[in-house]
């Protein structure tokens, strides 16, 4: 079984839904990201924990807003997504070194 | 501000024609610079961490090196398989940016056969 699992893989959504989307891990690291990826712009910080009571913001959380269930589980929320929002989505934990295991991502497109 | 930028954008090389990808990186103080590879639709995959210049670690046929100003990841005698975005990222010593990393756009490696 993948060690970070992104959950859906696929979705299509309209504007102004809400929409969540999970992330879990069994690597056992406290740290986990989000990060969007848009072609030529590489991958874009969105927000980051370090434990449950610790959450970050990163370079482009406008928009959106996450929730550290446990320490195995980071979700990323659109409170009202728009088409710009329209992007490739992977989560990522990080052990003491701060190297970085990325889930398979989560394609997302905004109608 | 860190930033991080690669080049090429794109390579097209011949199986068996080594070269190198280049990436640039400005922080106040560099903790770490990451190498992973991302095949399309796929997260990225951790290659290497760098942690002082005159550093180089290697993994089959890549090998990456650190000076103070850049990393290059060289490629020696690729194969098809070698095809795939190759992403660099830094860790600045500075509080607010040591616990994340940021990421240059890529460089799209294709490696005919």
């Amino acid at each position: 079984d993948a060690d970070v699992t992104q959950t859906p893989r696929n979705r299509i959504t309209k504007t102004g839904k809400r929409i969540m989307l999970e992330c879990s891990q069994t690597k056992g690291h406290d740290r986990m990201y989000w990060y969007r990826q848009d072609p030529g712009l590489g991958l874009r910080l969105i927000y980051y924990s370090f434990d449950v009571k610790d959450i970050n913001k990163g370079e482009i959380s406008d928009g959106y807003s996450v929730s550290r269930q446990a320490q195995a589980k980071f979700s990323l929320s659109l409170e009202s997504a728009i088409p710009n929002q329209t992007a490739l989505y992977f989560c990522a934990t990080a052990d003491y070194r701060y190297e970085q295991y990325f889930g398979p991502g989560t394609r997302l497109t905004v109608t | 501000e860190d930033q991080v930028t690669q080049s090429p954008e794109a390579l097209r090389l011949q199986e068996g024609e080594s070269s190198s990808l280049n990436c640039s990186y400005t922080v106040s103080g560099l903790r770490g610079l990451f190498w992973y590879r991302q095949d399309p639709g796929k997260g990225p995959e951790f290659l290497f961490t760098l942690y002082s210049a005159g550093e180089e670690k290697e993994k089959e046929r890549l090998k990456a090196t650190l000076t103070k100003k850049e990393s290059f990841l060289h490629i020696t005698a690729p194969k098809p398989e070698d095809s795939a975005t190759y992403l660099c990222a830094v860790q600045a010593i500075s509080s607010g940016s040591a616990r994340q990393l940021t990421f240059g756009s890529g460089t799209q490696l294709t490696v005919l056969p």
